[in-house]
């Protein structure tokens, strides 16, 4: 049981170039969710996804976009990066019943550097 | 909009002492909260989470505690060891059927260094 998988650990990107970030989780939670860390800021939330097929936005969306074409994968794409970008991401997922309901358990993170 | 404050930010003890890291949140009206340890480089590791039915969870050496009235809740570590050493992190979730479901609101977090 791997919990939830981020590929790639480390990018650097030039301005303007894309990428896909792939999230990965083997609990068959329903719920996956894509967070941004930034030094002074915390973790905020960009997109999130209540199922197969089904995505919404978060607090920070603009310059991203996301995929969930299979219930245990999630992706986050960046059309056309920007240095404000650079940041740690983060993926999660949860479960949505239960007395555990809505724990979210976290990814090892992402780090990208937009030059 | 949930405002989540954790003080203090920083904290440095030796080790076996007894201490408390606080959470302050500005709206009551929560379905979950729930505590995180956050090792240098790298991701979330979750501790402890407090359903809002709930006053408090304990996991071994770990107790945090849940009062809604007051906006408050404290992670309470007993016997404090090196091993402790990492930053703190609290979230609430909060109970809104009009907001982002399951959008967690995330405090800034304690670091915690735990001299031997």
């Amino acid at each position: 049981n791997a919990g939830v998988t981020q590929t790639p650990k480390f990018r650097v990107l030039k301005t303007g170039q894309s990428m896909t970030l792939l999230c990965a989780q083997d609990m068959n939670h329903e719920y996956m969710y894509w967070y941004r860390q930034d030094p002074g800021m915390g973790l905020r939330l960009i997109h999130y996804s209540v199922g197969e097929g089904t995505t919404a936005k978060g607090e920070v969306p603009d310059g991203y976009n996301v995929s969930r074409l299979k219930k245990q994968n999630f992706l986050l794409g960046l059309e056309s990066a920007a240095p404000s970008q650079t940041s740690v991401y983060f993926c999660a997922s949860s479960y949505v019943s239960g007395l555990a309901g809505y724990e979210q358990f976290f990814g090892p993170g992402t780090r990208l550097t937009v030059l | 909009k949930q405002e989540v404050t954790q003080i203090p930010a920083a904290l440095s003890v030796p080790e076996g002492e007894n201490l408390v890291l606080n959470c302050s949140f500005t709206d009551s009206a929560i379905y979950n909260l729930q505590w995180f340890r956050q090792d240098p480089g790298k991701g979330l590791t979750s501790l402890l989470l407090i359903q809002s039915s709930q006053r408090e969870q304990t996991s071994g050496r770990l107790n945090a505690s849940l009062d809604k009235s007051s906006g408050r809740s404290t992670l309470y570590i007993a016997a404090s060891q090196p091993g402790d050493s990492a930053t703190y992190l609290c979230a609430l979730m909060p109970f809104d059927r009009g907001s982002t479901l399951g959008r967690l609101y995330f405090g800034r977090g304690t670091q915690l260094t735990v001299w031997p």
